[in-house]
């Protein structure tokens, strides 16, 4: 079964450290990876994808995400995490051949990022 | 533009009433979703369509219906609400149903309580 896996349910860091949360998946055939934010009540933001290319890939905020094929790992991070980077964190991975286009995601990794 | 809009924001239900949630998008997308967000869980797929007049069923679609009558407008159907479904809503569009690379827009949601 496809699965993307998320294993951390919370990450603590200070503001001003570096920060990474973890994403691996389980699907077959060079999916594409994507990670979404999500602030309370609010809906889902896009961050960054990887599509091909360069396994470093940069996106909005200042966060940015590297991709290891032969881990099929995709963490996120960040140089220098702010008090306002507090949100819950969704990978999410999309197999290339699906019909459907779907999102596989992610049970999601709450940020705690502390003054 | 308005993004992807969706309402109500908020619904609470009886078990067997019917309603349908809102899912609306300014920007010509083709391909339009709905998922569902229960804790834990990260989304889940439920229907999607890749066009006027086209719909099909995602990964979680017994108890919901959709249709795609226009471009803009994405409605999700509770046909008898059941606890069950109690969850968060969310619709979701992207450029182009060709396009497996093209990112998913989500709207606000919509947290749903049946009791």
């Amino acid at each position: 079964a496809q699965s993307v896996a998320q294993p951390e349910d919370q990450v603590n860091v200070a503001e001003g450290n570096p920060l990474t949360v973890k994403c691996t998946y389980s699907v077959s055939g060079n999916p594409y990876l994507f990670w979404y934010v999500q602030y309370p009540n609010r809906g889902l933001q896009f961050l960054l994808k990887y599509i091909t290319g360069d396994n470093l890939v940069k996106g909005s905020y200042g966060f940015e995400a590297e991709f290891n094929k032969s881990q099929t790992s995709f963490h996120l991070k960040k140089p220098s995490a702010l008090v306002s980077d507090s949100a819950l964190y969704f990978c999410a991975v999309r197999p290339r051949m699906d019909s459907s286009y779907k999102l596989i995601f992610g049970s999601g990794t709450r940020l705690l990022v502390r003054p | 533009n308005a993004g992807v809009t969706q309402t109500p924001k908020f619904q609470v239900l009886k078990t067997g009433q019917s309603m349908t949630l809102q899912c609306a998008q300014d920007m010509n997308h083709e391909y339009m979703s709905w998922y569902r967000q229960d804790p834990g869980m990260g989304l889940r797929l439920i229907h999607y369509s890749v066009g006027a007049g086209i719909t099909d069923q995602g990964e979680v679609p017994n108890g919901y219906n959709v249709s795609r009558s226009t471009t803009e407008d994405f409605p999700l159907r509770l046909l008898s609400a059941a606890p069950s479904q109690t969850s968060v809503y969310f619709c979701a569009s992207s450029y182009s149903s060709a396009g497996s690379t093209d990112t998913q827009y989500f709207g606000p949601g919509t947290r749903l309580t049946v009791l």
